[in-house]
């Protein structure tokens, strides 16, 4: 089975500063999928980004991009020139990509959460 | 685009009542998920459709859940009997297969609480 840790329950930092969140899983598998979701309070889950095993390349989204370090089994999130609006948790997940060969799926797996506030 | 949407948004029922919630998944997607989210935790994966078929349930699925999927549209969960356990915010998220198959998108959830 797979896990996933974030080990920071909670962070906070200054509106433009750069944050970063960490998360690091288990698995025994080789391809797989890893995201990070947004939850901003008593709103609905959104993706962030996605970052794909196989590729080498680190995932950028605008002020988002990781650093995926695979041997590691780290995935950490930073976040550049932080917004107000960035205030949210933040949650890791994982998933493998075996559901796709038709082999069952056991649905994401996703981390406790960091709740990010960016303070003004 | 409508995203995925879930009805009702919130819910509040007396222990031992059974509760039926329902999700609407984007509508090009075949894949559904439910997930279990708990206050202070991340979600907790529930059940998995592909079209209307039922490929994945949880461990966490007790015998008083069920789901289904009928013609491959949207999703129903119902709970019988339901236990002060069972509070929580039930999301549903969809995906489609192909390329770029694994992304969930997910809807706002129903917040159960039981009395």
């Amino acid at each position: 089975a797979q896990t996933v840790t974030q080990s920071q329950p909670e962070m906070s930092v200054q509106e433009a500063e750069t944050v970063t969140l960490s998360c690091t899983y288990d698995t025994s598998e080789n391809n797989y999928y890893l995201f990070w979701y947004k939850q901003p309070p008593s709103r609905q889950m959104i993706l962030v980004i996605r970052q794909e095993a196989y590729k080498q390349q680190n995932a950028t989204e605008n002020r988002f991009s990781v650093n995926f370090q695979k041997a590691a089994k780290s995935f950490s999130l930073k976040i550049s020139d932080s917004q107000l609006g960035d205030t949210a948790m933040y949650f890791c997940a994982f998933i493998s990509t075996i559901m796709y060969s038709g082999g069952g799926a056991d649905g994401l797996t996703f981390g406790k959460g960091t709740h990010l506030i960016i303070q003004p | 685009d409508t995203g995925v949407s879930q009805d009702p948004r919130h819910k509040i029922t007396k222990r031992g009542q059974n509760v039926t919630f329902r999700c609407d998944p984007i509508s090009e997607h075949n894949r559904l998920y439910w997930y279990r989210q708990t206050l202070g935790q991340g979600p907790e994966f529930l059940t998995y459709f592909q079209n209307e078929a039922q490929l994945e349930k949880s461990r966490l699925l007790s015998d008083r859940f069920s789901a289904e999927r009928p013609k491959g549209s949207f999703s129903t969960l119902e709970i019988q009997r339901t236990e002060q356990g069972d509070s929580a915010m039930y999301l549903c998220a969809s995906s489609s297969q192909g390329v770029r198959t694994d992304t969930q998108y997910f809807g706002p959830g129903t917040r159960l609480t039981v009395l």
